[in-house]
């Protein structure tokens, strides 16, 4: 499968923990994005890379969310002392970046349940 | 902040009905796209619209670029249980651009 790959699927944590997700993007894509879902929502954009440099990041993205790429591959997503209202589903998705139309490709997606 | 509204939020209807789901903003855009996600799975590219005034077909799916490249449309005919999802519609990303905005989503449940 060479697709997006996302893990965990379903991480349910106790308030105050923190939690870590990972996603290994299509090889060739130098791009990588992270988005948060609601249910019944359109998902709402996080922050992205363009290789291993962070170029953006939402307002969203509160001092506790870390996200990094450390080696323009996989990117990990970690989320400290997480709140109930962190509680979502967590995308990854990739492109390349010189595409015209700017498609992404996305993972299953982290479900996160914080009790 | 490009805003993407789309309508309605929700609709069911019975298998062999047509529909049609809206996505509505302000701003211009040089390229727009339709996801469709099902439950516990990411969102997956149907069509890529660049052109104003542009119609693609995909099978019983007919999508449509507003004439000023600032909506679109979905138009399903005879649908199917298989169509149940949720549609969005998104903008922006296009080469050197960032981020790709996302719609409100359009809930579609079809019924036998």
């Amino acid at each position: 499968d060479t697709g997006v790959s996302q893990n965990p699927r379903h991480k349910i944590t106790k308030r105050g923990q923190n939690v870590t997700f990972r996603c290994d993007p299509i090889s060739e894509h130098n791009r990588l994005y992270w988005y948060r879902q609601t249910l019944g929502q359109g998902p709402e954009f996080l922050t992205y890379f363009q290789n291993e440099a962070q170029l953006e990041k939402s307002r969203l993205l509160s001092d506790r969310f870390s996200a990094e790429r450390p080696k323009g591959s996989f990117s990990t997503l970690e989320i400290q002392r997480t709140e109930q209202g962190d509680s979502a589903m967590y995308l990854c998705a990739s492109s390349i970046r010189l595409a015209v139309t700017g498609e992404l490709f996305f993972g299953e997606g982290s479900r996160l349940t914080v009790l | 902040t490009q805003l993407l509204e789309q309508s309605p939020q929700f609709l069911s209807i019975q298998e062999g009905e047509n529909l049609t789901v809206y996505c509505n903003s302000s701003s211009v855009f040089s390229s727009l796209q339709w996801y469709r996600q099902e439950p516990g799975e990411g969102p997956v590219l149907l069509v890529t619209v660049v052109t104003g005034g542009e119609v693609k077909k995909l099978k019983r799916l007919t999508f449509q670029f507003g004439d000023a490249r600032k909506d679109s449309s979905l138009h399903i005919t005879a649908a199917q249980p298989g169509d149940t999802g949720l549609y969005l519609c998104a903008a922006g990303g296009a080469g050197t651009a960032s981020k790709l905005t996302f719609g409100t989503g359009t809930r579609l449940q079809v019924t036998l």
